[in-house]
This record gives C-alpha cells, structure tokens and sequence, in this order.
C-alpha cells in the first residue's frame, strides 16, 4: 500500500515570505503528526491532528500552524519565515491517536534564504 | 522532564558484531518505547517498541532491554550487517485517545558497520 507522501519534496524560500507544507497519510490512518529535524535540535514535534481536530501541540511560535481535512490529508503553514526555520519536515500517520507506531514520510526539505 | 537522552552519538562496529544504543529518560510517564531507523534522505521508520509491562522484546536481530526501576532501554542489534549502517533515534510517548500522542526523541546515533 502507498506510504505518506509529502509534497514538495524540496522548497527554497526568502525570509518573511509563507510557507505551506502538504502530507497525505496512509489509507485509513486518521492521526497525522508533524516533527522538525534538523542538525542541532534533532527531531522535534510540531503538533498532532486526528479527525480534523489538533489534539497536541509542540513547543513552536505561532509562526507554525497545521489543519486536517476530512480525508484524513494535513497541511502545515509557516508564516514570516526566518533562517532558522530551514529544516527537514516530516509528516507522520498512524490508524489512531495515543501510543502506537507512526509511520514517517521523506520529509519536505525547506531551505530559507 | 520530557527529555529523552541517547547515547552514544557514533558508534562503529564491525560486520558480525553487536551495536548497543543507551537511552535514559526522565518523565515516569512514559510508557510506549519505540526505536526508529533512518537512512540518509529518508524519514524515520519504526524498527521496534515496547511498553513498560515487559522488560525485553525481540524481533530477529533487534532486541529491546527494558529497565523500569532505572529508566533506561537500550537497542542489541546483533550480527550487524553493513546494511544496518543508518541513524538510530529512540523515543518515548504517553500517548491517550483522548489528549494526543506525541513523540520525545533522543538525539540520535549514527551507526557504520564496517564490513
């Protein structure tokens, strides 16, 4: 069966513009979560939806905001980005919402310049 | 208190050879124990988990320690292979339908397997 996949795969953007990051979870996984990779912070989470509701949010300014559409699809929006903000983000689903194994996208590799 | 400690941040081994990762933690809480392995332009994929009700698990190569009273859980991978050669995170949750789950990782260890 098909993975996560996140769309785009690479993005390039300039300080202060938006950004708004796309992840389609596996067939009949309703939890889709969001993690910052990057060198020096390591894996950190963003924020959980599960049936379109957020259910748990991470340490992240406002900056960063997500949503769940009824099929299950998430979005992820940073607005007025800064450098700091480049970093791998990955999308991860799982069938529920609590402790159970997640299943990880390739990522969206965003570059702020 | 949500911090997750992993060590060590390299390690080489050679091909045949066992790899043991550490990691400690802190919030009692806790209580979903995965390993994940990533490879380079991929996300992280789960390898194995455990809950705090059993002290070890296995899974062919891959065995998970778990030790309550000390909070601490460590990865074998035994017979490694050069294949294994990847990045190896582990997390902890506390995860419940009814607030959310949310992952803690450690801060990783890049294993090489030399063959």
């Amino acid at each position: 069966k098909a993975g996560v996949t996140q769309t785009p795969r690479y993005l390039i953007k300039t300080r202060g513009q938006q950004v708004t990051l796309s992840c389609s979870p596996i067939s009949g996984h309703r939890s889709v979560s969001w993690y910052q990779q990057t060198p020096g912070q390591g894996l950190q989470f963003l924020f959980e939806y599960f049936s379109e509701t957020q259910r748990n949010k991470g340490n992240f300014p406002g900056r960063f905001s997500g949503r769940q559409f009824s099929n299950s699809r998430s979005e992820m929006n940073v607005s007025t980005l800064e450098l700091g903000d480049s970093a791998l983000y990955l999308c991860a689903s799982s069938r529920w919402t609590g402790n159970y194994g997640y299943t990880f996208g390739s990522g969206t590799r965003l570059t702020v310049v | 208190q949500q911090q997750v400690k992993q060590s060590p941040q390299s390690l080489i081994v050679q091909k045949g050879g066992i790899s043991i990762i550490n990691c400690a933690y802190e919030n009692t809480a806790f209580d979903y124990f995965p390993w994940y392995q990533q490879f380079p332009g991929k996300g992280p994929a789960l390898l194995i988990a455990i809950r705090p009700d059993v002290s070890e698990k296995k899974e062919g190569r891959f065995t998970i320690s778990f030790n309550k009273s000390a909070k601490q859980f460590s990865l074998h991978i035994m017979d490694s292979q050069p294949g294994d050669s990847a990045t190896y995170f582990c997390a902890a949750s506390n995860g419940q339908e009814t607030s959310g789950s949310r992952l803690t990782f450690g801060e990783g260890t890049q294993l090489t397997v030399n063959p």
